[in-house]
């Protein structure tokens, strides 16, 4: 088992960028895949990012993802931030039949 | 493209048991490569996964819920369920339902989620 940790909150300003950190308690971030996901108020989470850098189709490629074994951590980060972003993001992971959330970081654009 | 969706009673006396449904449209549960999933958010919380099934029948839960959880299948209704025994208040949640891919366990799509709320 491990923690998936997230800062409690970000903000920016529009047009700018932002970068959301998930760091792994133990075990190597590279061992398994992170995704990402977005909930907006009242809603479900969705999908911005999989597979640790893919996205699917309809996220717009403003959304990007990335791991560093040196931190190990994953990150997503949103370029041109736009106020439809904010949101709350969550990175997910797993280990051998065992699915871990990061706590979701709520991101503010102002 | 599937959709899911979850249906079930939206309050649960405390020490009851909480009973969900997920039906899965526009796909089959049968179809394998995937799990199905249920998830919870208590309120203004984040989310806590709290297992999958196989069409199969092959279960896997979070351990700090193991002990009151059961979900199951059922192929020829295209849905699952969760079970979960001995309710407290700190069980009432948004419970949503998903798909999960086996190769990668990616979340996608997910249920619009249904409130619970457990109280006398």
């Amino acid at each position: 088992n491990f923690m998936l940790t997230q800062p409690h909150s970000v903000s920016e300003s529009p047009g700018k960028t932002v970068t959301i950190s998930c760091t792994r308690g133990s075990g190597s971030i590279a061992s398994n895949y992170v995704q990402w996901y977005q909930q907006r108020p009242g809603s479900s989470p969705t999908t911005v990012i999989y597979d640790d850098n893919q996205r699917p189709s309809g996220v717009p490629d403003r959304f990007s993802g990335s791991i560093d074994s040196s931190s190990n951590s994953a990150s997503l980060t949103i370029s041109g931030l736009k106020t439809e972003d904010e949101a709350d993001y969550y990175c997910q992971s797993y280990d051998t039949n065992a699915v871990f959330f990061g706590g979701g970081t709520k991101l503010t654009v102002l | 493209q599937v959709q899911l969706q979850e249906s079930g009673p939206g309050l649960v006396k405390p020490s009851q048991t909480l009973s969900l449904t997920c039906t899965v449209f526009g796909g089959s549960i049968y179809s394998g490569g995937n799990y199905w999933s249920w998830i919870r958010q208590h309120p203004a919380k984040g989310l806590e996964w709290i297992g999958y099934i196989y069409y199969s029948g092959s279960t896997f839960y979070n351990p700090s819920l193991k002990s009151r959880v059961t979900i199951s299948v059922d192929t020829s209704k295209n849905h699952f369920s969760l079970k979960l025994s001995s309710v407290t208040a700190a069980d009432t949640a948004v419970y949503y339902c998903a798909k999960v891919s086996l190769v990668d366990n990616w979340f996608d799509p997910w249920g619009q989620g249904t409130l619970v709320t457990v109280s006398s």
